[in-house]
């Protein structure tokens, strides 16, 4: 257990249709990412929270992404209009504090068809 | 985005083998991590790396940070079938606003 619970575990959608997924760390941790997966790949690194502000994004999160932290502590990343390109595991990680040990939740399965 | 470099691509050993594999990167990194992963399932960190040059081991597992901060690598000692699965090293800059950077994984298989 890496005290990182993510919902759903697995998604399957229609194009064109919009999707959300949640992460909820069991513990209070500042420091929340998401990532994404792609087959054959290791995880992308999409977005990073400090409490509830968002502070960096990557060129992969194009605008039909969008990312919240609401009161700090559990997260969710909405996918408008999705493609199927956007099919992927998506992953939520925490650090504990200063250290930089990043441990992920089991990830949500996106299937767009 | 970007990506370390990370070998070999896959390995198919017997079990009670040792098994090494390694990662490079053309940039510095301030923290190594390496993970395992699972089919359907999240990473789970192995070991984690601070400083250049530190020799870390867990259990049958040992791994370096590189004295250039630009590579890394795992070695897994008497490989046993539960080994299987798809190892990432992973690296992180200082600060880490910008999360961690990984390779594509070695892909382990343990043949009976």
């Amino acid at each position: 257990d890496t005290g990182v619970s993510q919902n759903p575990r697995h998604k399957i959608t229609k194009r064109g249709q919009n999707v959300t997924f949640r992460c909820d760390p069991i513990s209070e941790h500042n420091r929340l990412y998401w990532y994404r997966q792609t087959l054959g790949q290791g995880p992308e690194f999409l977005t990073y929270f400090q409490n509830e502000a968002q502070l960096e994004k990557s060129r992969l999160l194009s605008d039909r992404f969008s990312a919240e932290r609401p009161k700090g502590s559990f997260s969710t990343l909405e996918i408008q209009r999705t493609e199927q390109g956007d099919s992927a595991m998506y992953l939520c990680a925490i650090t504990e504090g200063v250290n930089t040990e990043a441990f992920f939740g089991q990830g949500t399965r996106l299937t767009v068809v | 985005g970007q990506q370390l470099n990370q070998s070999p691509q896959s390995m198919f050993i017997q079990e009670g083998e040792d098994v090494s594999m390694n990662c490079t990167s053309s940039s510095i990194f301030n923290t190594w991590l390496w993970y395992k992963q699972d089919p359907g399932e999240g990473p789970v960190l192995l070991i984690a790396l601070y400083k250049a040059g530190e020799l870390t081991s867990n259990g049958r597992l040992t791994a370096q940070f590189g004295i250039t901060r630009k590579d890394s690598f795992l070695n897994i000692s008497a490989s046993i079938p539960s080994d299987v699965g798809i190892y990432f090293c992973a690296g992180q800059r200082r600060g880490g606003a910008d999360g961690l950077t990984f390779g594509k994984g070695t892909h382990l298989i343990i043949q009976p």
